[in-house]
């Protein structure tokens, strides 16, 4: 089956510190990989994502993400945390669902919580 | 959220009533989605259509009942066969365009309380 894991339930960082999501995927062919975010009682918003060309992808927010291969994993990166970018994170993957249909398959999200 | 409108934001029901929620674009896009998140389960996929007329099962369809009469509007019905309904549930919408990548765009949600 073609899924994305997000290995951490919390990440707690200090405000200032460079801040890592993880996100691994599984899935046959090139992914296509995705990273949302959700502030409490909204809709998810897109950060950024990965289809085909350089690695590292800059998102929204100073967010950037990495993809590498060899690792399976798309980890979600910031140099310096900010207390505004406590939220949940989703990493997400597109799955074929047939007749040149997709779907997002998402991870069950990350809380990430800035410190001041 | 821009573009996508879903209402109410909280609705509460009481057990064995059906209720429909509502979800509106104006992007003009040809592919929606529905929804369900629970508290440490991320989001699983109830229904989708990629186009008018058209609409097809996601991974927990049991329960829930869509149509897609205009291309802008796709809404929910959450039936009283739902086992336990109470979820926050969110729209999402994507253009469909040939070689597009399916980025989703998503609503700002309705949160469900079953009484």
């Amino acid at each position: 089956a073609q899924s994305v894991a997000q290995p951490e339930d919390q990440v707690n960082v200090a405000e200032g510190n460079p801040l890592t999501v993880k996100c691994t995927y599984s899935v046959s062919g090139n992914p296509y990989l995705f990273w949302y975010v959700q502030y409490p009682n909204r809709g998810l918003q897109f950060l950024l994502k990965y289809i085909t060309g350089d690695n590292l992808v800059k998102g929204s927010y100073g967010f950037e993400a990495e993809f590498n291969k060899s690792q399976t994993s798309f980890h979600l990166k910031k140099p310096s945390a900010l207390v505004s970018d406590s939220a949940l994170y989703f990493c997400a993957v597109r799955v074929p669902t047939g007749a040149g249909s997709y779907q997002l398959t998402f991870g069950k999200g990350t809380k990430l919580s800035v410190i001041p | 959220d821009g573009g996508i409108t879903q209402s109410p934001k909280y609705l509460f029901r009481k057990e064995g009533q059906n209720v429909t929620l509502s979800c509106e674009q104006n992007l003009n896009h040809d592919a929606m989605y529905w929804y369900r998140q629970d508290p440490g389960q991320g989001l699983r996929l109830i229904y989708y259509s990629q186009i008018v007329n058209d609409f097809q099962k996601g991974d927990i369809a049991e329960g829930y009942s869509v149509s897609r009469e205009k291309k802008e509007s796709f809404p929910l019905t959450v039936t009283s066969a739902q086992k336990n309904p109470t979820a926050f549930y969110l729209c999402a919408s994507t253009p469909r365009r040939q070689g597009g990548t399916d980025t989703q765009y998503f609503g700002p949600g309705t949160r469900l309380t079953v009484l």
